[in-house]
């Protein structure tokens, strides 16, 4: 079973609400990750956990801010969002993010995704 | 400077009409190379990973390779239920443990009936 599931599918949010994202795996995955995509654009990463502690954060403005309370949860609390950060958030999963694998890199596997309008 | 670039951007096929999608990367260090497929609006769904140069993976109508700059995903004979777009992403790094993942930009694929 490879399945990343992401709640809600789809949501709408004025920009002085707060909302949250969450992402479930029960992979026994130990690495978690948050993207942002743009329509007809490649998935931006956002944040990475590894071992359920934040180990890259790409600059992302603080109005996202990411929570892992367990090693099979990820949320994305969000906050006095713009427009502009209207997309398609993905989260995704892999065995690991490190070199426990050696060279080779695990496999990140998707949710489905939810869809942000932010008005 | 490390890159994935894919092409063609977009690509029209008639059903049954074979055809490869390029993935070229610069990256040092390669530490997998995997490829997604993904309808709109939906998550990119896992297709391949390939780690070493000559690898080949194959699923269904499609084929994956892997050369020391770039990789190909072959499709054979493709359906209208084949459209989608084809993301190649690539992590390298060598031995350090930073992100270096990077995706291209993908090619959309449609397959007319």
């Amino acid at each position: 079973d490879t399945e990343v599931t992401q709640t809600p599918k789809h949501l709408v949010m004025g920009m002085t609400n707060k909302k949250s994202l969450k992402c479930e795996q029960h992979m026994g995955h130990r690495a978690m990750y948050w993207y942002k995509q743009k329509a007809k654009k490649p998935p931006e990463l956002m944040f990475v956990y590894s071992y359920e502690k934040l180990s890259i954060n790409e600059s992302v403005p603080s109005r996202f801010s990411p929570e892992c309370p367990n090693s099979s949860l990820l949320n994305l609390h969000l906050h006095a969002l713009q427009p502009e950060d209207s997309a398609l958030y993905l989260c995704a999963s892999s065995q690991d993010h490190g070199l426990a694998g050696g060279l080779r890199t695990d496999t990140q596997y998707f949710g489905p995704g939810t869809r942000l309008t932010v008005l | 400077e490390d890159q994935v670039t894919q092409s063609p951007e977009a690509l029209r096929l008639q059903e049954g009409e074979s055809s490869s999608l390029n993935c070229s990367y610069t990256v040092s260090g390669l530490r997998g190379l995997f490829w997604y497929r993904q309808d709109p609006g939906k998550g990119p769904e896992f297709l391949f990973t390939l780690y070493s140069a000559g690898e080949e993976k194959e699923k269904e109508r499609l084929k994956a390779t892997l050369t020391k700059k770039e990789s190909f995903l072959h499709i054979t004979a493709p359906k209208p239920e084949d459209s989608a777009t084809y993301l190649c992403a690539v992590r390298g790094g060598g031995t350090n443990t930073g992100n270096q993942f990077y995706f291209g930009t993908g090619t959309s694929l449609t397959v007319i009936p």
